[in-house]
């Protein structure tokens, strides 16, 4: 299976600052990669697709990069609401996997 | 607008058996591949099956292959995962979620309890 290693575990940040959250895959997964958001309480929401596509109804103030097997989500101009778990998700096969979770505070 | 709605959780004793289900409505069932996906407490998000549209595809990961069974019912518009000798590591929130072209997952149901104790 392919391992997705996520970091930084826990992150603290100011409202309006900018946040990376990096996932490495094990292997090349060729943007075969979702980014989900996951607030207290709530389930899973997906944020990006494919590594750059932002699904409907996402703020543009999130985004992804990468290629091969390093990915990133980018969220610009920290809000409140953004207080969330992150996951990255991979999946070139059929065995999908994910990365261990990004838990974002405000400083 | 989409919905998808987990019932049949609860607690159940070490070896048992318990079957989920999920109701979707809002999206033509049948054309989508479907996922169940569970987080233990406190801890990250686990696959545990994918079943194509027609039903005739089905994907496990190790951890719960021979034990767990997806199946649909797309004149119900319903999701099902059957659990079998449940072991105490199963203990989770299991959620059924809308698999987009067998890859990501775009819509979630709001997740189901699953207890595995005696």
């Amino acid at each position: 299976d392919i391992r997705m290693t996520q970091s930084p575990a826990s992150l603290s940040a100011s409202l309006g600052e900018t946040v990376n959250i990096e996932c490495l895959a094990s292997e090349d997964i060729y943007s075969d990669l979702a980014w989900y958001q996951q607030k207290p309480g709530k389930s899973p929401q997906l944020l990006i697709y494919n590594a750059n596509s932002l699904q409907n109804g996402v703020p543009s103030r999130f985004s992804g990069s990468g290629s091969g097997t390093q990915y990133s989500l980018k969220i610009n101009s920290l809000q409140s609401e953004d207080v969330a778990t992150y996951f990255c998700q991979q999946y070139n096969n059929y065995a999908l996997t994910f990365g261990s979770g990004t838990k974002l505070e405000i400083k | 607008e989409v919905q998808l709605v987990e019932s049949g959780g609860g607690l159940v004793q070490p070896g048992r058996s318990l079957k989920l289900s999920c109701a979707a409505s809002g999206f033509t069932f049948s054309n989508y591949y479907m996922a169940w996906v569970r987080q233990a407490p406190k801890k990250g998000l686990e696959w545990v099956a994918t079943i194509s549209t027609s039903g005739s595809r089905t994907y496990y990961p190790d951890s719960v292959k021979g034990r767990f069974t997806i199946s649909r019912d797309n004149a119900k518009s319903s999701l099902y995962l059957q659990m079998n000798s449940l072991k105490s590591e199963d203990t989770a929130t299991y959620y059924c979620a809308r698999q987009w072209l067998g890859a990501r997952l775009d819509y979630w149901g709001q997740g189901v309890m699953v207890t595995v104790s005696s």
